[in-house]
């Protein structure tokens, strides 16, 4: 099976802060990548896909990058929704695997 | 408006059964992939399964296989999660999602708890 590692588990930050939070997979998954956004008692929400496509309807101040096992994603300037866990996801192969989730909380 | 409702959950003891649903409305339900994820208290999400627009393949996460079976009804908009042989380990919220090839999980329910417990 295809591990993530996804780090860091949690970072403090203030809004308007740049945030970064890093994927690796223990293999190619080339770019079958997707990043998510988890609010407590809500459902995830699909922020970018293919490694650096945004999802209809999500803000611009959300990117993807990266390719072949490293992936990034970038808030550009973190805004009071924002503050969630995000998770990165594989879809290279049959069985999908999150990465265990970085939780974004406010400085 | 694509909504993805599930139902079932609640209290199981361990080794009991359950069957999960989820009810599709907004889209053409049987052109898509559809999986069910998991979160389990204090963790992360999980992959649990998924299965083919005509039901012809479907998958499992290993610790699920033999225990869990994904099924569909495509003439009724829904997707099923039967659970069986339940642990405490497999307490979670549940979640229905819909597949897009390119995408991955485009949409997703609001969830269904399942507590396994004496």
């Amino acid at each position: 099976d295809i591990q993530m590692t996804q780090s860091p588990s949690a970072l403090s930050a203030s809004v308007g802060d740049r945030v970064t939070i890093t994927c690796r997979a223990s293999q190619n998954i080339n770019n079958w990548l997707a990043w998510y956004q988890h609010k407590p008692g809500k459902a995830p929400k699909l922020l970018i896909y293919k490694a650096s496509n945004l999802e209809r309807g999500v803000p611009s101040r959300f990117s993807g990058s990266g390719s072949g096992t490293e992936f990034t994603l970038t808030i550009s300037s973190l805004q009071p929704d924002d503050f969630a866990t995000y998770y990165c996801q594989q879809y290279n192969s049959h069985s999908w695997t999150f990465g265990q989730g970085t939780k974004v909380e406010i400085q | 408006e694509v909504q993805l409702v599930e139902s079932g959950g609640g209290l199981v003891q361990p080794g009991g059964s359950l069957t999960l649903s989820c009810a599709a409305s907004g889209f053409a339900f049987s052109s898509y992939l559809m999986s069910w994820v998991r979160q389990t208290p204090g963790k992360g999400l999980e992959w649990v399964a998924n299965i083919k627009p005509d039901g012809s393949e479907k998958y499992e996460e290993d610790s699920v296989k033999g225990r869990f079976t994904i099924s569909r009804d495509n003439t009724q908009n829904s997707l099923f999660l039967h659970m069986s042989s339940l642990r405490a380990e497999d307490t979670a919220v549940y979640y229905c999602a819909r597949e897009d090839y390119m995408s991955g999980l485009d949409n997703w329910g609001q969830g269904t708890l399942v507590t396994v417990s004496s």
